[in-house]
């Protein structure tokens, strides 16, 4: 089954450190970017980057740039997210996407077609 | 802040249609990039229901379309069920910005 597992809830105190995991499976990993989206409690969709991980090519969010890392192990189809020291602000669910590839007219397309169930994160004192 | 504008909430009786926009700019939708547009069922991750403006995946029923003009895209469901209650996104690209953009959100209540 294609499929992207992702680690699971955290409860963290402001200050700590965290990372979490997006095993993908059932698809040639290396050769979909996956991408991290925020969604904080009652709240829209927020895309923070992206990372090939192939190569580990990472792209962010100028929203998101410096406040989160995006890393990836190819040797084990896992890309991560991860901060040094969280925020109450960081209270969220965290989704990981693979951003999939049509062809619609002759013309490749991209889209996040694969998302993982998501992995609450809550900081509090 | 998002830089795809949708209406906060629509609404519909069963049987009806209702759409829902995305407002975007010069720089990702006027500037010709695709739209897609994703299903986030109470309690659940979101799900692709369009991608490239008008297209289904497999699976998505054909009472789901996509249309775009302009610099705004439109999702329509015809023939609302329950089953439709949810929040729907609308996610483009953005030149400005260098990466990806969703939209605030709709939440669609079937009445």
């Amino acid at each position: 089954e294609v499929q992207l597992v992702q680690s699971g809830a955290e409860v963290k105190k402001p200050g700590e450190s965290l990372k979490i995991s997006c095993k993908g499976s059932g698809y040639s990993f290396t050769t979909y970017w996956i991408g991290w989206v925020r969604q904080m409690p009652g709240k829209g969709l927020e895309w923070m980057g992206i990372i090939y991980p192939d190569d580990s090519d990472t792209r962010y969010s100028p929203s998101f740039q410096g406040q989160v890392t995006i890393s990836a192990d190819k040797s084990i189809n896992t890309a991560y997210l991860q901060w040094r020291s969280l925020k109450a602000s960081d209270t969220a669910m965290y989704y990981c996407v693979r951003r999939g590839i049509g062809v619609v007219n002759a013309i490749p397309v991209w889209y996040f077609d694969l998302w993982g169930r998501g992995t609450p994160v809550t900081v509090s004192s | 802040q998002s830089v795809l504008t949708q209406p906060p909430s629509v609404s519909g009786a069963p049987g009806q249609r209702v759409t829902i926009s995305c407002t975007g700019s010069s720089s990702n939708i006027g500037a010709g990039f695709d739209v897609h547009w994703y299903q986030q069922l109470p309690g659940t991750a979101p799900k692709l229901l369009i991608y490239s403006n008008t297209n289904r995946p497999s699976g998505v029923p054909d009472r789901f379309s996509g249309s775009k003009s302009g610099a705004s895209a439109s999702l329509a469901i015809t023939g609302l069920q329950a089953e439709d209650e949810a929040d729907y996104y609308c996610q483009s690209y953005d030149s400005s910005l260098s990466g990806y953009v969703f939209g605030t959100g709709t939440k669609v209540t079937v009445l």
